[in-house]
């Protein structure tokens, strides 16, 4: 049963034009969520998150939207660049548990 | 500063053979993480270490997984022994404490023929 769920495995988007990755999740105790983001043959690295009192942070091109009632978050990085070609992961944690349950990944490709 | 760092990067071996991965996580990191990524897939946690106690490992084969890690620093995973369903990659990742930022190193990538 897949708590986290990225239904869209990849995306391409021209530069300078917006990128949406979207990510639902099943179980309403998350409390807190993040997005990863990784290069081939790299570890996943922090990009930003977002708590669950939030319904939206932003941190310079990238901004996390969360709708709870939806149980729906996404990510939006404005405007795309070809470095932010990459896989993007998301990820929800349970309150009270610090165990952080990930999605299968959406793969972003931005063309120049 | 130096990020997490894991050895080998990349190791092939035959089932039933056992294997050994290493992970030094970032100097100060009191938790650190064993993940696997399946093709595919996103990370999925095997074990959590607080310092040198293994916190939770529910998530772990403990038929044929085994982890340690010593003087709460450095930690390896073993699998002895290796099936053809372990082939993935082996994520290991640190944080200050529970509730901080998880820093992942860049894995170890098995492959079980």
């Amino acid at each position: 049963d897949q708590q986290v769920k990225q239904n869209s495995p990849s995306l391409s988007v021209q530069e300078g034009r917006i990128s949406i990755l979207n990510c639902d999740y099943t179980n309403s105790m998350f409390d807190y969520f993040l997005w990863y983001k990784k290069y081939p043959a790299e570890g996943p690295t922090f990009l930003i998150s977002i708590s669950s009192i939030k319904d939206k942070n932003e941190d310079g091109r990238f901004t996390v939207f969360l709708n709870k009632s939806a149980k729906h978050l996404s990510l939006h990085i404005v405007p795309s660049q070809p470095g932010d070609s990459a896989v993007y992961f998301c990820a929800a944690r349970g309150a009270g548990t610090y165990k952080y349950i990930f999605g299968t990944g959406t793969r972003l490709k931005v063309l120049a | 500063e130096a990020g997490v760092v894991q050895s080998p990067r990349y190791k092939i071996i035959e089932k039933k053979q056992p294997v050994a991965f290493w992970c030094n996580p970032i100097s100060g990191h009191n938790t650190l993480y064993w993940y696997l990524q399946n093709l595919g897939q996103g990370p999925e946690l095997l074990i959590r270490y607080e310092n040198e106690e293994a916190v939770d490992d529910s998530q772990l084969p403990k038929d044929r997984f085994s982890a340690e890690r010593l003087k709460g620093v450095d930690s390896t995973l073993k699998i002895q022994p290796a099936e053809l369903g372990d082939s993935a990659v082996y994520l290991c990742a640190s944080s200050l404490s529970l509730a901080e930022t998880q820093y992942f190193g860049p894995g170890t990538r098995l492959l079980v023929l």
